[in-house]
């Protein structure tokens, strides 16, 4: 079965300092991956998707930045760090065949405080 | 992105009853749409999917499609109190799936 790992669980971080979250999925290949955020109270926001290595589409332009340096590996970066950048961050995958029920799975989330 | 709406609530239900959630969506070439619960703190979890206009039944859960009028809605019958959570609906254009900002739910024993 497909399983997918995400690291840190939680970080505080200053104003400033670098990011960097990483996602890996198991027991599949080609997937598609996602990063999301959810702020505190608010619903999903979709911040990257990609369809294959180092493919990667944006949704929102912002100061932070993802790569895909492997099939089953998604990494979500920042070089500066801002309070804006605060919240739950979701590493997502889904199958990259079209079929109609594919679905998106997620990781069990980090939590990013910026202070 | 794409709009998905949802009324943010808190509907509150009593334990047993049906709960009816509601969703929106701006974009008509969306081809799936799918229910997640989410308990606070955690992550998303899929409760159902559905593709063609209609009712789809699973358990406790049904979910119905009316692509013309671009609405999705999830009916939870027999409420029960392990129901309280956020519910999002989420749809997919594409290799995208976008969400709404969910639906808070308790169930009141």
């Amino acid at each position: 079965s497909q399983t997918i790992h995400q690291w840190p669980a939680t970080l505080v971080q200053p104003v400033g300092s670098p990011l960097s979250l990483e996602c890996t999925v198991e027991g599949t290949s080609n997937p598609n991956l996602y990063w999301y955020r959810q702020a505190a109270g608010r619903g999903l926001q979709l911040l990257f998707y990609s369809v294959g290595i180092g493919q990667i589409s944006s949704e929102v332009p912002q100061n932070l930045s993802a790569s895909r340096p492997q099939d089953r590996q998604f990494i979500l970066s920042s070089k500066k760090l801002l309070l804006s950048d605060s919240g739950f961050y979701l590493c997502a995958w889904s199958p990259i065949t079209g079929g109609s029920g594919n679905t998106i799975y997620f990781g069990e989330g980090s939590w990013l405080t910026v202070v | 992105q794409k709009e998905v709406e949802q009324n943010s609530g808190p509907l509150s239900v009593p334990e047993g009853a049906i709960a009816s959630l509601n969703c929106t969506y701006s974009d008509r070439g969306s081809q799936s749409f799918f229910w997640y619960r989410q308990y606070s703190g955690k992550s998303p979890e899929l409760i159902m999917f559905i593709y063609s206009n209609g009712d789809k039944e699973d358990g406790r859960f049904t979910a119905q499609l009316n692509k013309a009028s671009q609405y999705v809605s999830l009916l939870i019958r027999d409420s029960q109190p392990s129901d309280s959570a956020t519910y999002l609906c989420a749809v997919r254009t594409g290799n995208q799936f976008y969400f709404g900002t969910g639906t808070s739910l308790t169930v009141i024993p």
